[in-house]
C-alpha cells in the first residue's frame, strides 16, 4: 500500500546551518507530495507541495523536489533560523484523497 | 485566512466514557476528515466524509467510532466507549477541489485515564 518513510529525528542544528530531512514514498499511481509543519501547540500547516515528477515546491526558504526515479521528496533549507524549530511531516495524497503521513521529524535550531 | 476550528483543545476522560470531539470546517469546503496521532507515532487516517456520508474509513475506525455533521457547520467524531489506547491527538481537516492540501485544525488532545 501507499506509505511514506521519513528520516528519524530529533534533529538539532545551529542557526544558519543547512537542513535536509529525507523522505521517500511508496505509492501506486501518481501521488501528490507535501511537507507539513507543526509548530508547538499548533495544528498541521501546509509548508509546500509538488503534484508531479520534477516539480519543485518552495516556501519560506524551504524546497523539495519530486523525484520519481528515486521516489523521494527531501526537504531542504539553506540557512535555518530559530523560528524554524518545529516538527516536519512528509505526506502523500493518494488517488482517493486520503493522506499518508510520515512519522514526523522534530527540528530544533539553536542560536 | 480561513481556519478549521477544533474544540476542546484538551479533553481528559475516564476509560469507558463517551467523548465527542468537535470541529468547524471551512465554510465552503465539502470534504471532511479525521486523523489521529498517538504520541511519537505517525499521523493516521481515520475517516473521510462527503455529502453527509462516510466515503472512506481505516481499520482503526471500528464500531466504537462515529462521525456526524449535525448541522451546516459542525463535524463531530464520537468515541462510544473510550479505551486507554484512544489517547492521542485528533486532527480534523477539510478540503475542496482546487486546493492541493488539506486545512487542518489545531487538534484535540484526548487523554483517557
Amino acid at each position: 500500500g501507499d506509505s511514506v518513510t521519513q528520516m528519524e529525528g530529533p534533529v538539532t542544528l545551529s542557526e544558519e546551518a543547512f537542513l535536509t530531512i529525507n523522505c521517500t514514498y511508496t505509492a501506486t499511481g501518481y501521488p501528490s507530495l507535501f511537507w507539513y509543519v507543526q509548530y508547538p501547540g499548533e495544528g498541521l500547516q501546509l509548508l509546500l507541495k509538488a503534484t508531479k515528477a520534477d516539480d519543485k515546491g518552495s516556501n519560506k526558504g524551504f524546497e523539495a523536489t519530486y523525484r520519481k526515479e528515486t521516489t523521494s521528496f527531501h526537504l531542504e533549507k539553506g540557512s535555518v533560523q530559530v523560528s524554524d524549530s518545529a516538527v516536519y511531516f512528509c505526506a502523500l495524497r493518494a488517488t482517493g484523497n486520503q493522506f499518508y503521513f510520515g512519522t514526523g521529524t522534530s527540528l530544533t535550531v539553536i542560536p | 485566512e480561513p481556519e478549521v476550528t477544533q474544540t476542546p483543545s484538551h479533553q481528559v476522560t475516564q476509560m469507558g466514557q463517551e467523548v465527542i470531539l468537535r470541529c468547524v470546517p471551512i465554510s465552503n469546503h465539502l470534504y471532511f476528515y479525521w486523523y489521529r496521532q498517538i504520541l511519537g507515532q505517525k499521523v493516521e487516517f481515520l475517516v473521510s466524509f462527503y455529502n453527509n456520508e462516510i466515503s472512506e474509513k481505516s481499520e482503526i475506525f471500528d464500531d466504537q467510532f462515529s462521525v456526524e455533521r449535525p448541522d451546516g457547520s459542525n463535524f463531530t467524531l464520537k468515541i462510544r466507549s473510550t479505551k486507554l489506547e484512544d489517547s492521542a491527538m485528533y486532527f480534523c481537516a477539510s478540503w475542496r477541489w482546487g486546493n492541493y492540501g488539506y486545512t487542518f485544525g489545531s487538534g484535540t488532545r484526548l487523554t483517557v485515564v
